[in-house]
């Protein structure tokens, strides 16, 4: 089956650094994906990884293990507008299936 | 980076009407094309995939009759909400495949109240 977890809700002050992880078992890998989803807006793309390892850009890093099936999406010196969801997205081996996590709502405090 | 365009974005209309929502990839070809629709402070709940030129697959427990999807080019996939009800009113977004990577990018969604 497809399966991927997130943890519903964390809490960070501004200007630090969070971590947001995310599991997931699913029938083939071909890739996972984080994504930012503001209240009201639509998701938009933040990076993919498909090998193992750390991929940074700027601000935020991803990092993936494929034999534990493990991803987390490094947010550093946060910001107030950082504050959204982060949706961990897998693709399954043929690349046919995008499967969405829950999502982790992320609230960043003065 | 790769765009996905969405209209519109807001629209309200009375029961018993239709209204259709347009996705366009502005600069790729999507072969595969996503409707989705969210509740507030839920997730994301696929409704279909399409692909273009042939039939769109349904979620299970989405009413193809009642969500109407073509896929008629590789830039374009429309959402034809028909007979709405109330319980229609939802925030849709559509995602388009390809583009570097073949990742998925989503549209800006579309705010649907039914009154």
């Amino acid at each position: 089956g497809q399966n991927i977890d997130q943890p519903t809700e964390m809490t960070a002050t501004e200007g630090a650094i969070v971590q947001i992880n995310c599991t997931y078992q699913t029938s083939g890998f071909n890739g996972l994906f984080w994504y930012q989803q503001h209240a009201g807006e639509a998701p938009t793309f933040l990076s993919y990884n498909v090998l193992d390892g750390l991929e940074e850009k700027g601000r935020f890093s991803s990092f993936l293990s494929r034999s534990k099936g493990y991803s987390y999406l490094l947010l550093k010196e946060l910001q107030m507008k950082d504050s959204a969801s982060y949706l961990c997205a897998v693709r399954d081996w043929q690349g046919q299936n995008f499967v969405f996590g829950p999502g982790t709502r992320l609230s960043v405090l003065p | 980076g790769a765009v996905v365009s969405q209209h519109p974005s807001w629209v309200i209309c009375k029961s018993g009407t239709s209204v259709k929502i347009e996705c366009r990839s502005l600069d790729f070809q999507a072969t595969t094309m996503f409707w989705y629709r969210q509740f507030p402070k839920q997730s994301l709940m696929l409704m279909a995939t399409s692909n273009e030129g042939s039939k769109a697959t349904y979620e299970q427990g989405v009413e193809k009759d009642k969500f109407l999807i073509n896929h008629a080019s590789l830039t374009l996939s429309t959402l034809t909400v028909t007979s709405a009800h109330p319980e229609d009113s939802s925030f849709y977004i559509c995602s388009a495949r390809g583009g570097e990577g073949d990742t998925i990018y989503f549209g800006e969604g579309s705010w649907l109240t039914v009154v």
